[in-house]
């Protein structure tokens, strides 16, 4: 069964783009999870998606926005970038909201976004 | 909000040793799991725990739900040289309509052959 699988590998933008990066969760997952992981920040919370709505974000500015298809895959846009957005960007998906191992995360490989 | 402290830090160990690290919390989680991150790859689940006193072996990896349901352990028993990577502990944070992980700040182990 394939994974969590997170596209493309690597991006890079100046500063003032938009950046897109996508995210297909585990084959029967509807949520999805995006989290950022900047160097000596640790992974932070960013936006939770389920059955394609936004069901919560984490402390990050508006500009940071991203939707879930009906297929379940997900995207999050990233605009006006700024330096400090260089990240690694995280994507999980876990069942449907339930039970607790229902609800358990799993991984993508990541996004690595450098801003210059 | 919720914080998670991981400890160690680091560790530097040699090849054959036994690893331990723990994480503790301001408040109660009704899960722990513990995650692997290799450099730039995303983390990886080892273990699931979902019961306080629960105490689950994933090959030479051991970790445990405290019964305070504060805190967890992760052993790793006879490391090897493919051990090394960052270790997470991470805890869903259930409140209201979030379903976020919280993460602790990581074990950095490196294995010396």
């Amino acid at each position: 069964e394939a994974g969590v699988t997170q596209s493309p590998t690597h991006l890079i933008k100046t500063r003032g783009q938009q950046a897109t990066l996508r995210c297909s969760p585990i084959s029967g997952h509807t949520s999805v999870y995006w989290y950022q992981q900047a160097l000596g920040l640790g992974l932070q919370f960013l936006l939770w998606y389920d059955e394609g709505e936004e069901r919560n974000r984490g402390n990050f500015p508006p500009r940071f926005s991203g939707r879930q298809f009906p297929n379940y895959s997900s995207e999050l846009n990233v605009n006006a970038l700024e330096l400090e957005d260089s990240a690694l960007y995280l994507c999980a998906s876990s069942l449907v909201p339930g039970t607790q191992k229902q609800e358990t995360q799993y991984f993508g490989p990541g996004t690595r976004l450098l801003v210059l | 909000g919720q914080q998670l402290n991981q400890s160690p830090q680091s560790m530097f160990i040699q090849e054959g040793e036994d690893v331990s690290m723990n994480c503790t919390s301001s408040s109660i989680f009704n899960t722990w799991l513990w995650y692997k991150q290799d450099p730039g790859e995303g983390p990886v689940l080892l273990i699931a725990l979902y019961k306080a006193g629960e105490l689950t072996s994933n090959g030479r990896l051991t970790a445990q739900f405290g019964i305070t349901r504060k805190d967890s352990f992760l052993n790793i028993s006879a490391s090897i040289p493919s051990d090394v990577g960052i270790y997470f502990c991470a805890g869903p944070n259930y409140g209201g309509a979030t379903n976020k992980l919280i993460f602790g700040t990581g074990t950095l182990l490196a294995v010396q052959p």
